[in-house]
């Protein structure tokens, strides 16, 4: 497909389960984004990556968050034993190149929720 | 902390008239702007970009940038129900990283 792609759409887990979700970025776009997005809010920033490089994850919101782009193409945001706060849409976003003003491609996004 | 302000709405206007939003930004250094578009349950999607001061016009959207009173804005001209959304105000400068405000809704009504 053309656009950004994520899997699943929906996730739902119990408090205290890893959860992992994926990115399928535009093919030969070189940033990828990770957004956490809650209910009436915008995107909040938390990870990118240049290529395979995690250029900046001052926005995961602790350590049990952790992404990974080994390849430099798809990307893993994986989230371990999950709190009710994680519940949120997850956005992934992609642009062709690095640095400023870049547009982003987003993806659909997986809808996580947290019992 | 890089600030984007934006009136949650939502703003109701009729089909056919000209939709105004609005967005402020506190960092001084900002250089790129955008807005996007996000339908119910969908990612967003970008309408504008503006880099410059004044307006860029595409289609039915202006978009408007005054770096000196730290707003932009998009303009909807002869607004459509299927324009009814969430509009998002992107920020950057400086870094590759942009913050986004909370979005404003728009309703269109026939």
């Amino acid at each position: 497909g053309a656009g950004v792609s994520q899997s699943p759409r929906y996730k739902v887990a119990k408090r205290g389960q890893d959860v992992a979700l994926r990115c399928d970025p535009i093919s030969g776009h070189v940033s990828l984004f990770w957004y956490q997005q809650a209910l009436g809010q915008g995107p909040e920033f938390l990870t990118y990556f240049q290529n395979e490089a995690q250029l900046d994850k001052s926005g995961l919101p602790s350590d049990r968050f952790f992404a990974e782009r080994p390849e430099g193409s798809v990307s893993t945001l994986k989230i371990q034993r999950t709190q009710q706060e994680d519940s949120a849409v997850y956005l992934c976003a992609s642009s062709l190149a690095g640095g400023e003003g870049q547009p982003q491609h987003f993806g659909d996004g997986t809808r996580l929720s947290i019992l | 902390q890089k600030e984007v302000e934006q009136n949650s709405g939502p703003l109701s206007v009729p089909e056919g008239a000209i939709a105004s939003l609005n967005c402020t930004y506190s960092d001084r250094g900002s250089q790129s702007f955008f807005w996007y578009r996000q339908y119910s349950g969908k990612s967003p999607e970008l309408i504008m970009s503006i880099y410059s001061n004044g307006d860029k016009e595409d289609g039915r959207f202006t978009a408007q940038l005054n770096k000196a009173s730290q707003y932009v804005s998009l303009l909807i001209r002869d607004s459509q129900p299927s324009d009814s959304a969430t509009y998002l105000c992107a920020v950057s400068g400086g870094s590759y990283i942009p913050t986004f405000g909370r979005g404003t809704s728009l309703i269109v009504h026939p």
